[in-house]
């Protein structure tokens, strides 16, 4: 079985651009999280997506949105880049329930320049 | 709110035992999950806790008390490829989906 893939694996923006990252979950998963990794701030909850919908949402600005699509495929964009939002950016599917864990791609390192 | 506290560094020698502490505050509790992530690569499951108690698997246990908030990740044996920074993550209850709300990690350096 395919793991979660992302895309693209490394990323150089400069201030003010976007970007989108896209993520393929692992077949049969449903549910798609992102996370944001920083040295300083570890781990950090962006959003998660369940059937096409947002169900959950850390405290991350407007600027940082997502999108789910039909085939459970996700996309989140960054608008107006800073520096700070250089980081690794990480997604990881699951099942539906609270026993199953997390299943995380290698993420898309994103560098602001 | 929720807020997860784990060291943010231990050592360790190869063949010693060492235990990684992890405490939580959550408005809700659905579990508690461990994860490790090597340098440079996604986090990988390591073990859930639900209920109090001790889950082994291999030379990794996991142990978890609800009434005090408290997790640890008990490393047997440790390799060198056991050097790590390892997750801490909780499940709230009162939110809706899979989530997870992470601690900072804590980096294991294992040397011989």
């Amino acid at each position: 079985k395919a793991g979660v893939t992302q895309t693209p694996r490394y990323l150089i923006k400069t201030r003010g651009q976007q970007v989108t990252l896209s993520c393929s979950p692992i077949s049969g998963h449903r549910s798609v999280s992102w996370y944001q990794q920083t040295p300083g701030q570890g781990l950090q909850f962006l959003f998660e997506y369940f059937s096409e919908t947002q169900r959950n949402k850390g405290n991350f600005p407007g600027r940082f949105s997502g999108r789910q699509f039909s085939n459970s495929r996700s996309e989140m964009n960054v608008s107006t880049l800073e520096l700070g939002d250089s980081a690794l950016y990480l997604c990881a599917s699951s099942r539906e329930g609270g026993s199953y864990e997390q299943y995380f791609g290698p993420g898309t390192r994103l560098t602001v320049t | 709110g929720q807020n997860i506290d784990q060291p943010t560094e231990m050592t360790a020698t190869e063949g010693a035992i060492v235990q990684i502490n992890c405490t939580y505050q959550t408005s809700g509790f659905n579990g508690l999950f461990w994860y490790q992530q090597h340098a440079g690569e996604a986090p990988t499951f390591l073990s859930y806790n639900v209920l109090d108690g001790l889950e082994e698997k291999g030379r990794f246990s996991s142990f978890l008390s609800r009434s005090k908030g408290y997790s640890y990740l008990l490393l047997k044996e440790l390799q060198m490829k056991d050097s790590a920074s390892y997750l801490c993550a909780v499940r709230d209850r009162d939110q809706a989906g899979t989530a997870l709300i992470f601690g900072k990690g804590t980096t294991l350096s294992v040397s011989s």
